[in-house]
């Protein structure tokens, strides 16, 4: 089953305008990725951040993390239309020494240009 | 560094077939994981291996199967193909430890 759940599933704005998705979780976790796949293409990293932190910025983006929530979102600020993409997040959780990965379903982004 | 490869990138196969797909992770990953991604069931995580044994499995029958090489290399072979084995299926590479996976562009696999 699927830890992490997107929300909205579908997203529609104009560029320029900022993109919020939101990303909620069942279990504790070390820490949790987001990820953007264009269309029928692999997977691309966006950031990570741990368990300990609350928020982390990257260029244009800002993601947030609640543990007392489980639950976490991505904000896409000024957003182009290259951000067209769907956007994962994945949680992490040290298992028996290595690292167990799980995805949620997905936001699929579209910038109106 | 060269990224992660995956061979063939796309193949048509019908029901009852076998196929093995191939995965190259990034120079010095140890790592490799693989996914199958549909429509409908998002990405759904088969299996990792990490320096030729398998550490964690996810919940595929057994006509589902891989193994990873000295060279890190894995392939994945899936036997008696069913309609609904028709996905993208990525694979990603990491050092192993709780960092960024890097993912392959993937193999589309369209059974018929």
């Amino acid at each position: 089953s699927q830890q992490g759940e997107e929300d909205p599933q579908a997203l529609s704005i104009q560029e320029g305008e900022n993109a919020t998705m939101n990303c909620s979780y069942k279990t504790s976790i070390n820490n949790l990725q987001w990820y953007r796949q264009n269309s029928g293409r692999g997977l691309v990293h966006l950031i990570l951040i741990r368990s300990n932190e609350r928020e982390k910025h990257s260029g244009r983006l800002r993601v947030t993390l609640d543990t007392s929530k489980k639950s976490s979102s991505l904000l896409i600020t000024a957003s182009r239309a290259a951000d067209t993409a769907s956007y994962f997040c994945a949680t992490a959780l040290n298992s028996g020494g290595y690292q167990k990965v799980t995805f949620g379903i997905g936001t699929k982004l579209q910038v109106i240009p | 560094k060269a990224g992660v490869t995956q061979t063939p990138r796309y193949l048509i196969k019908t029901r009852g077939q076998q196929v093995t797909l191939s995965c190259s992770p990034i120079s010095g990953h140890r790592s490799v994981s693989w996914y199958q991604q549909t429509p409908g069931q998002g990405l759904q995580f088969l299996f990792e291996y990490f320096s030729e044994t398998q550490r964690n499995k996810g919940n595929f029958p057994g006509r589902f199967s891989g193994r990873q090489f000295s060279n890190s290399r894995s392939e994945m072979n899936v036997s008696t193909l069913e309609l609904g084995d028709s996905a993208l299926y990525l694979c990603a590479s990491s050092s192993g430890g709780p960092e960024t996976q890097y993912f392959g562009p993937g193999t589309r696999l369209l059974v018929l």
